[in-house]
Order: structure tokens, then C-alpha cells, then sequence
């Protein structure tokens, strides 16, 4: 069974331009999270879905962030536009309905210049 | 809003000894669960064990068990006979029950096995 799989891996960008970020859940959860990680802050929640609908974007940091989730299979994170203190580990999860156990994606690790 | 609390930045032990990772949450909440969570050098993010608030009887995975005591809010990881692969970041986490949620994460703690 494939995991959860997040694209890139590794982003370098410059300041200013439009990053994206792609996540494949694992297939029949029917919940999906964008969580952060840096050193100051940690690891943070940005936004979860349900069933392709957003439930609580309220970790979103500004509107520079958005995310989507078109399909039970797919969700993209885009930053736009970047900012260096966006630099993270921006990682994908997703789980059951019931159990709460979240299984994560590798993470995208994303260096904004 | 919930809290967790990791108090111990780092921690260090010899091979085959036995840790004990400390973890306190803050929560009005009845129904939840409890994780630890383990980040090894290569990023990946690791279900270690997992607490339902409602069991009485503490987790168990292979050499991880944890000690998780309601009232004082406290969930604390215990590793026994460590190995060298357990070298990692450990994270406690912590999730509302009734449904999914986001995961509120302590700082976690740096455990280094020594060889």
C-alpha cells in the first residue's frame, strides 16, 4: 500500500515567485492536513479537509497561502507570493474518519532566497 | 485551546538502556487521543504509539510503552532496551476525539542512543 506522497521533495525558489505544493492522501481517508515545520514555531497545522471540503483554515498564515482539494486523491498548497520566512518542512497527512491516527507524507523541504 | 509540553530539549543514553520521554498536555476536554510521533534524520514522520483517552490501559508497541495518566495529564514515552535506530526527535501529540483534527504538537525532544 502506498503511503501518503508529497511533490516535490525540494523546492528552491526566489522571493516573490508562486510555489506549489501536490499531495496524494492515502486512498479511502477521508481527512486531509497541511502542517509546517521550522525551527521557531515547530510543527504547525495550516489547514485540514474533509471529504474535499475545508474545515478549519484558521493556521492558513496569510492570504499569500491558499489550498485546494479538488479530488478525494489530490490537494495542492501554493504560496504566492513566496516570502524567505516561508522557508519550512511542509508536511501532507491524512487519516480515517474514525481513530484520529494521522499517517504523514516525506515532506516537501521549501527554500525561499 | 489545547497545549503540550515537552520539557526535555535533549536526552542522551547508552545502547540497551532503558528512557523515559515526558510529555503534559492542558485540555477541558474528555474525549481525545494522545501520539508520539518519531522524526529521524531523514524527516519522516513516524506513528510511534497511540493513547485513547477513554482506555484506562496504557499503549503498547514492541520495547515502546507509555505511562498515561488522566488526571495529571501527562503521557510519557518509555523505550526499553534502546537501540541506535532510535536516534531521533520525538514529538508527543495530541488530537480532539468525535472525529478527526488537527494534531497539536509539543517542541519535542532530541534523544541521542550512544553506541
Amino acid at each position: 500500500d502506498a503511503g501518503v506522497i508529497q511533490s516535490p521533495r525540494h523546492e528552491v525558489t526566489e522571493m516573490g515567485q508562486e510555489v506549489t505544493l501536490r499531495c496524494k492522501p492515502i486512498s479511502g481517508h477521508d481527512y486531509l492536513f497541511w502542517y509546517r515545520q521550522t525551527m521557531m514555531r515547530g510543527l504547525e497545522l495550516l489547514i485540514y479537509f474533509n471529504n474535499n471540503v475545508p474545515i478549519d483554515d484558521s493556521g492558513m498564515p496569510e492570504d499569500r497561502f491558499s489550498a485546494k482539494m479538488p479530488n478525494a486523491s489530490f490537494s495542492t498548497l501554493k504560496i504566492q507570493p513566496s516570502e524567505p520566512r516561508d522557508s519550512a518542512v511542509y508536511f501532507c497527512a491524512s487519516s480515517l474518519a474514525q481513530g484520529g491516527t494521522q499517517y504523514f507524507g516525506p515532506g516537501t523541504r521549501l527554500l525561499v532566497l | 485551546a489545547q497545549t503540550v509540553t515537552q520539557s526535555q530539549p535533549e536526552m542522551s543514553v547508552q545502547e540497551a538502556e532503558t528512557v523515559t520521554l515526558s510529555c503534559t498536555y492542558d485540555t477541558s476536554e474528555s474525549n481525545y487521543y494522545l501520539f508520539w510521533y518519531k522524526q529521524p534524520p531523514s524527516r519522516q514522520m513516524i506513528l510511534v504509539i497511540r493513547q485513547e483517552a477513554y482506555k484506562q490501559q496504557n499503549a503498547t508497541e514492541n520495547r515502546f510503552s507509555v505511562n498515561f495518566q488522566k488526571a495529571a495529564k501527562s503521557f510519557s514515552l518509555k523505550i526499553s532496551d534502546s537501540q541506535l535506530g532510535d536516534t531521533a526527535m520525538y514529538f508527543c501529540a495530541f488530537t480532539l476525539g468525535g472525529g478527526a483534527d488537527g494534531l497539536t504538537f509539543g517542541k519535542g525532544t532530541h534523544l541521542i542512543i550512544q553506541p
